[in-house]
């Protein structure tokens, strides 16, 4: 079965500083979808980046990319100059290619954001 | 606007009395999915639907009954509430299989439930 890890709970970083969250996944599938989503205060879940399996590059939107290690099941989120707006719950999830939308989540890094 | 709207947003009920969380969306997608969210647990899902009367059990499906009868609209059905299933409880929707959007979800702005 899929899994999804995230090792870090809560994760700390200075206003306009660089940080980065971990995220490590098993499968055996080689068609799939990665996906980051922010979850501020108000609960709504909003997706940040996406990332599809067969494409070597790495995502990017704004100052948000990630740094995705196919051999190494890893898929970390990197903030660049971080916002007070960017506190908020991260949650890195899978989905198998096909599958449609059944995502597979981790179970989430709060991250906070120093002034 | 494109949407997911989940009703009620907040609920306080007693265990046993059954009630439904429903769930719409404008997108003309076809797929649908209900997920839980607990506290160290991330978002768990309950059950999904590729399309209408197509719905299967996802990884907590117990004590949750779903249907699909219109494409639009898949409400969540708790038929005996427990305080077990006390929860913050998000609808979820995508297109099909399409390579441009494939496995994207747009989520509903989620539904507190509380189970006394």
């Amino acid at each position: 079965a899929q899994t999804v890890t995230q090792s870090q709970p809560e994760m700390s970083v200075q206003e306009a500083e660089t940080v980065t969250l971990s995220c490590t996944y098993d499968t055996s599938e080689s068609d799939y979808y990665l996906f980051w989503y922010k979850q501020p205060p108000s609960r709504q879940m909003i997706l940040v980046i996406r990332q599809e399996a067969y494409k070597q590059q790495n995502a990017t939107e704004n100052r948000f990319s990630v740094n995705f290690q196919k051999a190494a099941k890893s898929f970390s989120l990197k903030i660049s100059d971080s916002q007070l707006g960017d506190a908020a719950m991260y949650f890195c999830a899978y989905s198998r290619g096909g599958s449609q939308g059944n995502l597979i989540f981790g179970k989430g890094t709060k991250l906070s954001v120093k002034p | 606007e494109a949407q997911v709207t989940q009703n009620p947003r907040y609920l306080i009920t007693v265990t046993g009395k059954k009630l439904t969380v429903t769930c719409s969306q404008n997108m003309n997608h076809e797929y649908m999915s209900w997920y839980r969210q607990d506290p160290g647990l991330g978002l768990r899902q309950i059950y999904y639907s590729m399309n209408v009367e197509v719905t299967d059990k996802g990884d907590v499906p117990e004590g949750y009954k779903v249907s699909r009868k219109e494409k639009r609209n898949f409400p969540l059905i708790l038929e005996s509430p427990s305080p077990n299933q006390t929860s913050l409880y998000f609808c979820a929707s995508s297109f099909g299989s399409s390579r441009s959007g494939a496995n994207v979800l747009t989520f509903g702005a989620g539904s507190r439930l509380t189970v006394l």
